[in-house]
């Protein structure tokens, strides 16, 4: 069985101060994890996805997750924080035999000027 | 690639009426998923397909809610008679294959609401 948690329903920064999004995922298999963000009333876009390779995985707009495995974590991060990271981020679980991701309940992101 | 396309955006109907939620998944993806978001219950799997056939229908509320895919390219969302409690947005999401190649690019949503 895979589940994921988000510690945190919602997390308020200052513009141009660190974002840390955190995700603990549970799972029976090596997993796959996934960070997704969704912009209001827009769908879910992929940010970045682990598969077993580099522990360090970089995504799009300057996000990065760390996999530690001793840690069941894969916690998303950002150095500096802009006004337009304002959205609620998902993480997800699956595995290499999985057909679906199993999400996480949201993190809404705040970002103060 | 257009990305998943889903119609209408919006749809605003009365109770009990029927609504049709349409999707074209990306092409050439085997796998075809239906979400539903709302405030209070999150991100919900309905349903999924996979090469057209419904794997895991268990996220279906009930028997009012119906899911097809008559070939690669088009499924359909449907609710009768429709409840105020169906008010939410739907998501279609579609994935290239299971394991490796199993993340999902999502439409931008089709937002009911049941009045």
């Amino acid at each position: 069985a895979q589940s994921v948690t988000q510690l945190g329903s919602h997390v308020s920064v200052s513009e141009g101060a660190l974002v840390l999004l955190r995700c603990n995922y549970s799972s029976s298999v090596p997993p796959y994890l996934f960070w997704y963000v969704q912009y209001p009333n827009q769908g879910l876009q992929l940010l970045l996805k682990y598969t077993s390779a580099a522990t360090l995985v970089k995504g799009i707009n300057g996000f990065e997750a760390e996999f530690k495995k001793s840690e069941t974590s894969f916690h998303l991060t950002k150095p500096s924080a802009h006004m337009s990271d304002a959205a609620e981020y998902f993480c997800a679980v699956s595995g290499v035999f999985t057909d679906k991701l199993i999400f996480g309940t949201g993190t809404r992101l705040q970002v103060f000027p | 690639d257009a990305g998943v396309i889903q119609s209408p955006r919006h749809e605003v109907t009365e109770m009990g009426q029927e609504v049709t939620l349409r999707c074209k998944p990306i092409s050439g993806h085997d796998y075809l998923f239906w979400y539903r978001q709302t405030m209070m219950r999150g991100l919900e799997l309905l349903i999924y397909f996979n090469n057209n056939v419904p794997i895991d229908d268990s996220g279906m509320p009930e028997d009012r809610f119906s899911a097809k895919m008559p070939n690669a390219s088009f499924s359909t969302l449907k609710i009768q008679p429709s409840e105020p409690r169906d008010s939410a947005v739907y998501f279609c999401a579609s994935s290239l294959a299971r394991g490796l190649n199993n993340e999902q690019f999502f439409g931008p949503g089709t937002r009911l609401t049941v009045l």
